[in-house]
């Protein structure tokens, strides 16, 4: 399977507690994205990687949301001191020029 | 503020029936305009995808129009298939510049009917 990969699929965590998604695109494209997806709603953009560069982040990416994408190649997601509100699907696409690819997210839960 | 607005909500046809979804843009300076399709508990899946230089483009059973002195443009599914039941939904995103993140409608969840 060459398409996006994230990991893990499903997540369930207790409110305070840190948590990390890994996403790895599709091998030649240079751009990733980290995006929101809430029940009922379209997703919502959180972050952009060119490259290993972080070039942008959404005012909904507050201080306690972090993403690194070392040597231009995986990507993670982490997120300190979860609240309930987190709750969401974290789903993560890469592209080359404009298609982008979306993998099959990370369901999130926090308790 | 809501960039791209997606009606209906909802939406049910018959088997062979033509579904039509509509959204509409305010950033006139978006220039790529893609629909997805996402099964629940799935990512969304590029279906077509349009640019304002053309006014209709056609994939298989699906046709986007797009009207760009509305800043409009909508999704037709030929033929509708029970398998197409799902939710899609229309974005928009710049090609170029560093902001290229899609900016999507609030989706349409389509049943059709055997």
């Amino acid at each position: 399977d060459t398409g996006v990969s994230q990991d893990p699929r499903h997540k369930i965590t207790k409110r305070g507690q840190n948590v990390t998604f890994r996403c790895d695109p599709i091998s030649e494209h240079n751009r990733l994205y980290w995006y929101r997806q809430t029940l009922g709603q379209g997703p919502e953009f959180l972050t952009y990687f060119q490259n290993e560069a972080q070039l942008e982040k959404s005012r909904l990416l507050s201080d306690r949301f972090s993403a690194e994408r070392p040597k231009g190649s995986f990507s993670t997601l982490e997120i300190q001191r979860t609240e309930q509100g987190d709750s969401a699907m974290y789903l993560c696409a890469s592209s080359l020029e404009r298609k982008a690819f979306f993998g099959q997210g990370t369901r999130l839960t926090v308790v | 503020q809501q960039q791209v607005k997606q009606s209906p909500q909802s939406l049910i046809v018959q088997k062979g029936g033509i579904p039509i979804i509509n959204c509409a843009y305010e950033n006139t300076a978006f220039d790529y305009f893609p629909w997805y399709q996402q099964f629940p508990g799935k990512g969304p899946a590029l279906l077509i995808a349009i640019r304002p230089d053309v006014s209709e483009k056609k994939e298989g059973r699906f046709t986007i129009s797009f009207n760009k002195s509305a800043k409009q443009f909508s999704l037709h599914i030929m033929d509708s298939q029970p398998g197409d039941s799902a939710t899609y939904f229309c974005a928009a995103s710049l090609s170029s510049g560093s902001a290229r993140q899609l900016t999507f409608g609030s989706g349409t969840q389509l049943t059709v009917l055997p």
